[in-house]
């Protein structure tokens, strides 16, 4: 069963400009979500879709939105992008069900110079 | 408010000497409690939860409701368990759960 796959791995912006960035949950899982991964304030939720429809949300500024296909994949928008914006962004799929495991992929590290 | 903190950011122990990583919650409702752990250069994955009950790599955790705890703990530390730990609980209403992770706490065994 392949993993989360998530695309690109790396990759660099300047301020100002704009990402997206892609997430291919487990096949099967209808829910994914999205954090933001930094040293100083560990793991932080930005969103969750389920179904196409987006579930939950985290306090994240409207810079950061995010979509869902009806093939489950998503994506992840960051407009406007400032220096505070570099992190490993984490996609995490999951059955959507409550307690359910979440399965991470490798991350998408942003580097916003 | 709800929210998970583990007030170790870093937590170093010598092999073979016990470890706990602490965990605390506030959350209002019955959440599912989880240790996430990442080893260098792997990705983010389960370690346990406490609905199984059961001991993962010789980690065990037991939720304290009473004090809103859920605590790792392994006997005798081993090198291999080096790795960035995340406690995280899930809860919510049909159609509404999330997760919510604290901002974890690296450990460091060393020889």
């Amino acid at each position: 069963k392949a993993g989360v796959t998530q695309t690109p791995r790396y990759l660099i912006k300047t301020r100002g400009q704009q990402v997206t960035l892609s997430c291919s949950p487990i096949s099967g899982h209808r829910s994914v979500s999205w954090y933001q991964q930094t040293p100083g304030q560990g793991l932080q939720f930005l969103f969750e879709y389920f179904s196409e429809t987006q579930r939950n949300k985290g306090n994240f500024p409207g810079r950061f939105s995010g979509r869902q296909f009806s093939n489950s994949r998503s994506e992840m928008n960051v407009s406007t992008l400032e220096l505070g914006d570099s992190a490993l962004y984490l996609c995490a799929s999951s059955s959507g069900d409550h307690g359910g495991e979440l399965f991470f992929g490798e991350g998408s590290r942003l580097t916003v110079l | 408010a709800q929210r998970v903190t583990q007030p170790e950011k870093l937590l170093s122990v010598f092999k073979g000497a016990p470890v706990e990583l602490k965990c605390n919650y506030s959350y209002s409702g019955s959440p599912e409690l989880f240790w996430y752990v990442q080893y260098s250069r792997q990705r983010l994955q389960l370690l346990l939860r406490h609905i199984s009950r059961e001991s993962i790599k010789g980690f065990t955790a037991d939720l304290n409701k009473g004090e809103t705890s859920f605590h790792l703990k392994k006997p005798f530390a081993q090198e291999e368990d080096s790795a960035m730990y995340y406690c995280a609980l899930s809860g919510g209403t049909s159609g509404t759960y999330k997760y919510i992770f604290g901002t974890g706490t690296r450990l460091k065994v060393l020889a």
